[in-house]
C-alpha cells in the first residue's frame, strides 16, 4: 500500500482534459509545497512533469498543470494527446526519516 | 545536461549483498543543496524511495530498509554507491538513481537497472 493515494486509472478522449488526484496527509502533501508528478511510459524511466506543486520544467508542455488544496494535490492535463497515455506518479517530500513518499500510480488511457 | 546511469549485477542470489553504482555527469555532488538518491520499482508496481546522500555527506534511508542499506559517494569519480544486504526475491525490481534539487524535488532519473533475486 502506497503512502499517497491515486486513482488506479483515468481515461479521456483526445482534446479533452483530465485530472489525477493525489491524497496524502498533514505530514507530507499537507505540510510541504514539494509535490512532484512523473510520467512513465512502459519500460522507461520516470520523467518529471511538475515540481513544487505547480512548476513546469523547461520543455514540458503547458498542457500539464498542477495544484494543491490541503492534503490533496492534482495534476491536470488539457488537450489530451495520444502520447500522453502513460502511468503518472505523484511524489511528496515528507521530511523526517522518510524523505519522499510516492503514490501508487495512475494509468492514463487516451481513448 | 544532467545524466545518470546505474550499473551492477542483473542477478543476485537470496541472502547475498547487492552493490549498485550510479555514475553521473552534468553536476557536482559537492555543490550545496545537491543530492543523489535511489528509488526502486518492482515489476508492475509503484515507486519506492530507498536512500539519499547529500552534497555534505548527510545520508537518509527509508525507515523500513534502513538496517540493510548503505549509501556512499565518491565525488572525484562522480559516483554514488548503494549496497543492500540480505537480498530476498521480494527485492526484485528496477533500481533507479536520481538527482535531487533543493529544496526537495527529484528531477533527473537514470534509465534504471533490473535486479532479479533468485537462486
Amino acid at each position: 500500500q502506497s503512502a499517497l493515494t491515486q486513482p488506479a486509472s483515468v481515461s479521456g478522449s483526445p482534446g479533452q482534459s483530465i485530472t489525477i488526484s493525489c491524497t496524502g496527509t498533514s505530514s507530507d502533501v499537507g505540510s510541504y509545497n514539494l509535490v512532484s508528478w512523473y510520467q512513465q511510459h512502459p519500460g522507461k524511466a520516470p520523467k518529471l512533469m511538475i515540481y513544487e506543486v505547480s512548476k513546469r520544467p523547461s520543455g514540458v508542455s503547458n498542457r500539464f498543470s498542477g495544484s494543491k488544496s490541503g492534503s490533496t494535490a492534482s495534476l491536470t492535463i488539457s488537450g489530451l494527446q495520444a502520447e500522453d497515455e502513460a502511468d503518472y506518479y505523484c511524489c511528496s517530500y515528507a521530511g523526517g526519516s522518510t524523505l519522499w513518499v510516492f503514490g501508487g500510480g495512475t494509468k492514463l488511457t487516451v481513448l | 545536461q544532467i545524466t545518470l546511469k546505474e550499473s551492477g549485477p542483473t542477478l543476485v542470489k537470496p541472502t547475498q549483498t547487492l552493490t549498485l553504482t550510479c555514475t553521473f555527469s552534468g553536476f557536482s555532488l559537492s555543490t550545496s543543496g545537491v543530492g543523489v538518491g535511489w528509488i526502486r520499482q518492482p515489476p508492475g508496481k509503484a515507486l519506492e524511495w530507498l536512500a539519499l546522500i547529500y552534497w555534505d555527506d548527510d545520508k537518509r534511508y527509508s525507515p523500513s530498509l534502513k538496517s540493510r542499506l548503505t549509501i556512499t559517494k565518491d565525488t572525484s569519480k562522480n559516483q554514488v554507491v548503494l549496497t543492500m544486504t540480505n537480498m530476498d526475491p521480494v527485492d526484485t525490481a528496477t533500481y533507479y538513481c536520481a538527482h535531487r534539487i533543493p529544496p526537495g524535488s527529484i528531477d533527473y532519473w537514470g534509465q534504471g537497472t533490473l535486479i532479479t533475486v533468485s537462486s
